[in-house]
């Protein structure tokens, strides 16, 4: 059903920096903002980034999010340990009229 | 400290119907935010099912639009979730969350989650 492509997997190791690509069409992404998850183990999902680029109160700012045409992006600069977890970006989609969200990327810090 | 808390059965029968309901503590229901149900099948990634507006509009995911009510019960503090015709593939943890004002799909605030087996 998900119609936002992220890659199933990325990897980075301490201290680097990792992006994690979110592609969609004209119908969501293009239109919309997006949103960006991050679930631990057993867990709800945080929200990381909304509108594109906007952090939560408490988000560190190690976290950034941009969006280019169709494709939104989740920088995560200074890679910890505890940021090992499932990623999610979402977006509403004016065809489905409905929230999409995209497949997941898990992020394994060696 | 607003709080979400899904309350639910943890097994439904095939072709019963799923209901839970998400009290809202700390934080009146009748205010901007938008409500929503999102699950999660074991192992698998996060599917919306359904918003609900201050309004009383709703709005559903496309496929489950058929079997699927979502309601609010501004007495209790609180919104649900129904669910028909269930089948295996309904199993999931079903999450109640919060969106941010004037959004959809930016979910500030989720409950911790409740597991929904549906087996006979």
């Amino acid at each position: 059903q998900s119609v936002l492509t992220q890659p199933p997997s990325a990897s980075g190791t301490p201290g680097q920096r990792v992006t994690i690509s979110c592609s969609g069409s004209n119908s969501n992404i293009g239109i919309n903002t997006v949103s960006w998850y991050r679930q631990l183990p057993g867990t709800a999902p945080k929200l990381l980034i909304y509108s594109n680029n906007q952090r939560p109160s408490g988000v560190p700012d190690r976290f950034s999010g941009s969006k280019s045409g169709t494709s939104a992006s989740l920088a995560i600069s200074g890679l910890q340990s505890e940021d090992e977890a499932d990623y999610y970006c979402s977006a509403w989609d004016d065809t489905l009229g409905g929230v999409l969200f995209g497949g997941g990327t898990k992020l394994t810090v060696l | 400290q607003v709080q979400l808390q899904e309350s639910g059965p943890g097994l439904v029968k095939p072709s019963e119907t799923l209901s839970l309901t998400c009290p809202i503590s700390g934080y009146s229901f009748s205010s901007a935010y938008y409500w929503g149900w999102i699950r999660q099948p074991p192992g698998k990634g996060l599917e919306w099912i359904g918003s609900i507006i201050p309004s009383g509009s709703t709005y559903y995911n496309p496929y489950l639009r058929s079997r699927v009510t979502i309601l609010f019960d501004t007495s209790r503090n609180q919104f649900s979730l129904q669910l028909s015709s269930v089948t295996a593939a309904d199993t999931a943890v079903y999450y109640c969350a919060r969106a941010i004002s004037g959004t959809y799909s930016s979910f500030d605030l989720w409950g911790q989650g409740t597991m929904v087996t549906v087996s006979s």
